[in-house]
């Protein structure tokens, strides 16, 4: 149980052009998803936290007009990255956790986005 | 101070051995304690969690959590090559259920 899945699982576009990614809790309700960015050989950094049905809040430094966050079902987190460049090039991770049950997360296998 | 500090590593064992992890973190007010394990270019995968003091077991993996001196800590036996990732101690971070991501351990079991 307490799997979480992620779409696409990596992808390239051109600087500009903006990428969504996609990440569903397959077996469980999630009401709160997380979303981590982690350069290669650094540790995972919280980008945010989103709860279904409300405005994702987003950690000190993160830019919410950039990185648009939708948690429209208990089961769907949607990522967008806007007028991508290539610093946003990164490996983009999701988490679900089985709230108010446990405060577990289960992590999506993740995105790797590069941006030419 | 960092919140979570790990040794990067890596921490390099033989084959059948113990490998013992630790990790010492700043709030006081983290009440769940987990232990993630990375493999290199992949997504961390859940080993276990614990919220009490004390030793909790599961499998080949044993957590250990001291609240008082705010250190966890995991130590897995008969360590296996396939054990070779990098392991990352994540506290609470108070009521908010985010976890704080120590810069992990790499762990090399050599065969």
């Amino acid at each position: 149980g307490a799997v979480v899945s992620q779409h696409p699982s990596w992808v390239i576009c051109k600087s500009g052009t903006s990428v969504k990614i996609e990440c569903r809790s397959l077996d469980f309700q999630a009401t709160t998803m997380f979303w981590y960015r982690q350069f290669p050989k650094q540790s995972l950094m919280l980008m945010a936290t989103s709860n279904e049905g409300s405005k994702a809040t987003y950690e000190q430094g993160v830019e919410k007009d950039k990185f648009l966050i939708n948690h429209a079902s208990l089961t769907l987190s949607t990522l967008t990255v806007t007028s991508a460049h290539p610093e946003d090039s990164s490996f983009y991770i999701c988490s679900a956790a089985l709230r108010p049950n446990t405060d577990t997360q289960y992590f999506g296998p993740g995105t790797r986005l590069t941006v030419l | 101070q960092k919140e979570v500090e790990q040794n990067s590593g890596p921490l390099s064992v033989p084959e059948g051995a113990i490998a013992s992890l630790n990790c010492t973190y700043s709030d006081r007010g983290s009440q769940s304690f987990f232990w993630y394990r990375q493999y290199s270019g992949k997504s961390p995968e859940l080993i276990m969690s614990i919220y009490s003091n004390g030793d909790k077991e599961d499998g080949r993996f044993t957590a250990q959590l001291n609240k008082a001196s705010q250190y966890v800590s995991l130590l897995i036996r008969d360590s296996q090559p396939s054990d070779s990732a990098t392991y990352l101690c994540a506290p609470s971070k108070d009521s908010s259920y985010k976890l704080i991501f120590g810069s992990g351990t790499r762990l090399l079991v050599r065969p």
